[in-house]
C-alpha cells in the first residue's frame, strides 16, 4: 500500500525559507524509474509542478522558481525534502508530493499525499 | 496563464455525457507527449484518472475515457453521475519549459 504525507509549518513569514517533507510508504525510490515530486495549490486555483527528483538522484525544477528551489532525498528514511526560499504571501498554497516514474516528460501521479497548507503572512 | 488552456466549467445532466478539452500547443502535446487526466473532489488531493492520454488505472470506472489528437486531448465522461462533480486537471510535459505543466482546471458541475 503506498502513502505519502507532507509535514512542515503551516505559517511561514516572508522571506523566510520553508522546508518541507514528504514521508512515503509503499515503494522505495532506490527503484529503477521511481521518482517524487511536489505540487503545489494556492487556494481556488490550478495545480502548480515545482520540482521532481527520481531514483537516480536526479533532479529537475520548474523554470520560474529553479532559482528559490532545493529538493533531496533521503533514501534510507523514505523521505524527499523541499526547500523554498524567500518566501511571499503569493506563495501561500497547499502543498502536495506525489509518486511519479522516471522523468518529468514521462510522469504521470499515481499516488499523492493529501496535502500541507502553508500560509505566508508577517 | 496555463500553458494548457481547459474551459473553467461544464455542465450537465445525470445520464449525460461532457468532454472536457485540454489545448496545447508544438511545444506540450503536439510534440508528442502524453497527457494525464485528474479528478480533485473538494477538499481533496488529485487523483489520477487517465494516463498516457487514454490508459485508465486499476478502479477507475469505465465511463471515463481520454483521447489526444495534434495539439489537444478530451477526457469524455458518460453516464454522469452525481458523485463525479469535481474539479479535472490535465497535464502534460513542455519542452520549452523543461518541465512539467499542469491545465487551469475544469470545474464539472452535474445539474
Amino acid at each position: 500500500q503506498v502513502t505519502l504525507r507532507e509535514s512542515g509549518p503551516a505559517l511561514v513569514k516572508p522571506t523566510q525559507t520553508l522546508t518541507l517533507t514528504c514521508t512515503f510508504s509503499g515503494f522505495s525510490l532506490s527503484t529503477s524509474g521511481m521518482s517524487v515530486s511536489w505540487i503545489r495549490q494556492p487556494p481556488g486555483k490550478a495545480l502548480e509542478w515545482l520540482a521532481l527528483i527520481d531514483w537516480d538522484d536526479d533532479k529537475y525544477y520548474s523554470t520560474s522558481l529553479k532559482t528559490r528551489l532545493s529538493i533531496s532525498k533521503d533514501t534510507s528514511k523514505n523521505q524527499v525534502v523541499l526547500k523554498m526560499t524567500n518566501m511571499d504571501p503569493v506563495d501561500t498554497a497547499t502543498y502536495y508530493c506525489a509518486r511519479g516514474y522516471s522523468g518529468p516528460a514521462t510522469s504521470n501521479f499515481d499516488y499523492w499525499g493529501q496535502g500541507t497548507l502553508v500560509t505566508v503572512s508577517s | 496563464q496555463s500553458v494548457l488552456t481547459q474551459p473553467p466549467s461544464v455542465s450537465g445532466a445525470p445520464g449525460q455525457r461532457v468532454t472536457i478539452s485540454c489545448t496545447g500547443s508544438s511545444s506540450n502535446i503536439g510534440a508528442g507527449y502524453d497527457v494525464h487526466w485528474y479528478q480533485q473532489l473538494p477538499g481533496t488531493a488529485p487523483k489520477l484518472l487517465i494516463y498516457d492520454s487514454t490508459n485508465r488505472p486499476s478502479g477507475v470506472p469505465d465511463r471515463f475515457s481520454g483521447s489526444k489528437s495534434g495539439t489537444s486531448a478530451s477526457l469524455a465522461i458518460t453516464g454522469l453521475q452525481a458523485e463525479d462533480e469535481a474539479g479535472y486537471y490535465c497535464q502534460s510535459y513542455d519542452s520549452s519549459l523543461s518541465g512539467v505543466v499542469f491545465g487551469g482546471g475544469t470545474k464539472l458541475t452535474v445539474l
